[in-house]
């Protein structure tokens, strides 16, 4: 059983869409996170979120929102897409935000066209 | 968090060891010195972690100076699948900013047969 999973693994789509990276977690974590990995390879923190609170990190656009309809899934909503979120997008997961914990899923590749 | 300066690249002969440095000389009492590797196109997996004594896994040593401003990451018989970016990270085990993991550069290490 794959410990943090995302779907899809890739993702083509045109500019000015809306579309979903979904990512579950079978772990019992109780937070959850999105990264975003660009053509520089830097991994930056996007979404911080448990059953408590949401933390934004203040660089990204409102155009991207997580949800979560539980504590077990966090999905990652983008609306309105542009060339530049052509990225790798990461979930992860911990327990109480220990570092040692993070476990990654595998990437979804979104390309915008 | 404090600071971690790394090379940005080494080379390792398969079967050796491979030292990673790693620079971290305003590091806090209470910070922990952590340590992630990301495999191509995959997700970031922990390694090792430790806040004083040197530490010993499976996958690795950690060797943290007596003054805990720098710390090696040993891979004791680097394979050609210990190719990757390794990421050393400077927290404290908590705390309150969403708990979230922030990556900077790396090393990327390049095990050579």
């Amino acid at each position: 059983d794959t410990a943090v999973s995302q779907t899809p693994k890739y993702l083509v789509t045109q500019m000015g869409n809306d579309k979903s990276i979904k990512c579950e977690q079978n772990l019992g974590h109780d937070t959850m996170y999105w990264y975003k990995q660009d053509s520089k390879k830097f991994l930056k923190i996007m979404f911080s979120y448990n059953n408590k609170e949401l933390i934004i990190n203040e660089t990204v656009p409102n155009r991207f929102s997580p949800k979560s309809p539980d504590k077990a899934h966090l999905n990652l909503h983008i609306n309105s897409l542009e060339l530049g979120d052509s990225a790798v997008y990461f979930c992860a997961s911990s327990q109480e935000g220990r570092v040692y914990g993070y476990t990654f899923g595998s990437g979804t590749r979104l390309t915008v066209v | 968090d404090a600071k971690t300066t790394q090379p940005p690249s080494m080379d390792c002969a398969e079967g050796r060891a491979a030292n990673l440095p790693c620079n971290h000389s305003t590091i806090s009492g209470n910070e922990y010195v952590y340590w992630y590797r990301q495999i191509h196109s995959q997700g970031p997996q922990y390694i090792i972690h430790g806040l004083k004594n040197n530490e010993t896994n499976e996958m690795a040593s950690l060797i943290i100076t007596e003054d805990r401003k720098s710390s090696t990451l040993i891979l004791p018989h680097a394979t050609l699948r210990d190719t990757a970016v390794y990421y050393c990270i400077v927290r404290v085990a908590f705390n309150n900013a969403g708990n979230m993991l922030t990556f900077g550069g790396g090393t990327r290490l390049m095990v050579k047969p």
